[in-house]
């Protein structure tokens, strides 16, 4: 079966501008999430979604990060100001079903801000 | 409130000894367990995941974790490393119901050959 994909794999922009990240889970996934991995951290959640219905979003900034996951499928992360700390790698899974299904990751996208 | 320690962020080990990565977790309700495994510029993939069945868990790579409720451990072990083994490793809980996964900082894993 094809992978969860992700776009871009970089992306390197300026602090104060804009950015947008895209999924696209395995298909028959109906949970996916997007985590934050900071250079020599683990992963933190920052938002998870059951079909099109956001599940948890408390880790998510919500004063510059939105998500969303119109019809139940694909996924978009953006950032709006970036700020210098927002440089890690995005990383996208997907899981069959939000119980006891393991995650699918994908590639992630390295961001870069300067 | 559920989490994960991971101790030690960096084990070096020599082609053919054993691999001992340790992880302690906290969980106010029965956990899942799980290891993933992180290659570079790679996203992360499913070792083996402890779900309340078998105490001894056996996964991919020859790689295998005991869950040890006295001890609040999930250890990582391997008889014998290989140069291909180098990566990072990650411990990570989630409830029992599953779904989101809380991960620890992770173990950066050497191979000296």
């Amino acid at each position: 079966e094809a992978g969860v994909a992700q776009s871009p794999r970089y992306k390197i922009i300026e602090k104060r501008q804009s950015v947008a990240f895209w999924c696209n889970p395995i298909s028959g996934h109906a949970t996916l999430y997007w985590y934050q991995q900071i250079l020599g951290q683990g992963p933190k959640l920052l938002i998870q979604f059951q079909n099109n219905g956001v599940v948890d979003d408390s880790q998510l900034p919500k004063d510059r990060f939105s998500a969303e996951r119109l019809k139940g499928v694909d996924s978009t992360l953006k950032i709006q100001p970036a700020k210098l700390e927002d440089s890690a790698v995005y990383l996208c899974a997907s899981s069959f079903t939000g119980n006891n299904s393991p995650l699918h990751f994908g590639n992630g996208t390295r961001l870069t801000v300067t | 409130a559920q989490s994960v320690t991971q101790l030690g962020s960096h084990v070096s080990v020599s082609e053919g000894a054993l691999v001992l990565l340790r992880c302690n977790y906290s969980s106010s309700v029965p956990p899942y367990l799980f290891w993933y495994v992180q290659y570079p510029n790679q996203g992360l993939q499913l070792l083996l995941k402890y779900t309340s069945a078998a105490t001894l868990v056996k996964g991919i790579n020859g790689f295998e974790a005991e869950f040890k409720k006295s001890e609040t451990s999930f250890h990582l072990t391997k008889p014998s490393a290989h140069m291909s083994d180098a990566a990072e490793y990650f411990c990570a809980v989630s409830g029992p119901r599953g779904g989101k996964l809380i991960f620890g900082q992770g173990t950066e894993l050497s191979v000296k050959p």
